[in-house]
């Protein structure tokens, strides 16, 4: 099974910060990531899929990058409505294993 | 408007049984793999199963030979049996329909409200 890690494990940010958040397979997927965000109480949402592509209706300061093995999702300027739970996830062979998740509280 | 619904869930035993449901409308079924996700309290996101649109079946380890999923395309429906269930069973189950028709690539785009189910004494 592909292994996921992610970096940081938690980060405090203030509205209108930079947030980087980094990922790790195990072995090579290819473009086949996926990031998540997600609050309590609510479904997952998708935010970036294949590594770099914007799903539909996700405002722009989100951006995925990388390929291989690492990866990042990048919030341009946090936002209030961005303190949350991302996950990233790869979906290039089963089982499509996510990662440990990243939370992003305010400082 | 696309939407998935889970049912379903409960309070069962240890060793027990239970099946969870997932309803889909606004988008051909038929035509998509599909999955089921699971939180317990306090973890991240555990991809559980999945089963292809051709009927391909897909599990994780901690739950293969227990876990069953199914499909029942003319009433649009996603199942998940589980047997033997365990409290580390004990989670939020979410189905989750992948973004792109016939593949697995693009991600998870449509997840439904998710259904609680524990497993206690």
């Amino acid at each position: 099974d592909i292994q996921m890690t992610q970096s940081p494990s938690s980060l405090s940010a203030s509205v209108g910060d930079r947030v980087t958040i980094n990922c790790r397979t195990s072995q090579t997927i290819s473009s086949n990531l996926n990031w998540y965000q997600h609050k309590p109480g609510k479904a997952p949402k998708l935010l970036i899929y294949t590594a770099s592509s914007l799903e539909s209706g996700v405002p722009s300061r989100f951006s995925g990058g990388g390929s291989g093995t690492d990866f990042t999702l990048t919030i341009s300027s946090l936002q209030p409505e961005d303190f949350a739970t991302y996950y990233c996830q790869q979906s290039h062979i089963t089982p499509f294993t996510f990662g440990p998740g990243t939370k992003v509280d305010i400082k | 408007e696309v939407q998935l619904v889970e049912s379903g869930g409960g309070l069962v035993q240890p060793g027990g049984s239970l099946r969870v449901s997932c309803a889909a409308s606004g988008f051909l079924f038929r035509s998509y793999g599909m999955n089921w996700v699971r939180q317990a309290p306090g973890k991240g996101l555990e991809w559980v199963s999945g089963i292809s649109y051709s009927g391909s079946r897909y599990y994780a380890d901690s739950v293969k030979g227990r876990f069953t999923i199914s499909r029942d395309n003319s009433e649009k429906t996603l199942y998940l049996q589980m047997n033997s269930l365990r409290g580390d069973d004990t989670a939020v189950y979410y189905c989750a329909k992948p973004r792109d028709d016939g593949a697995w690539g693009g991600g998870f785009d449509i997840w439904g409200q998710g259904t609680m189910v524990t497993v206690s004494p």
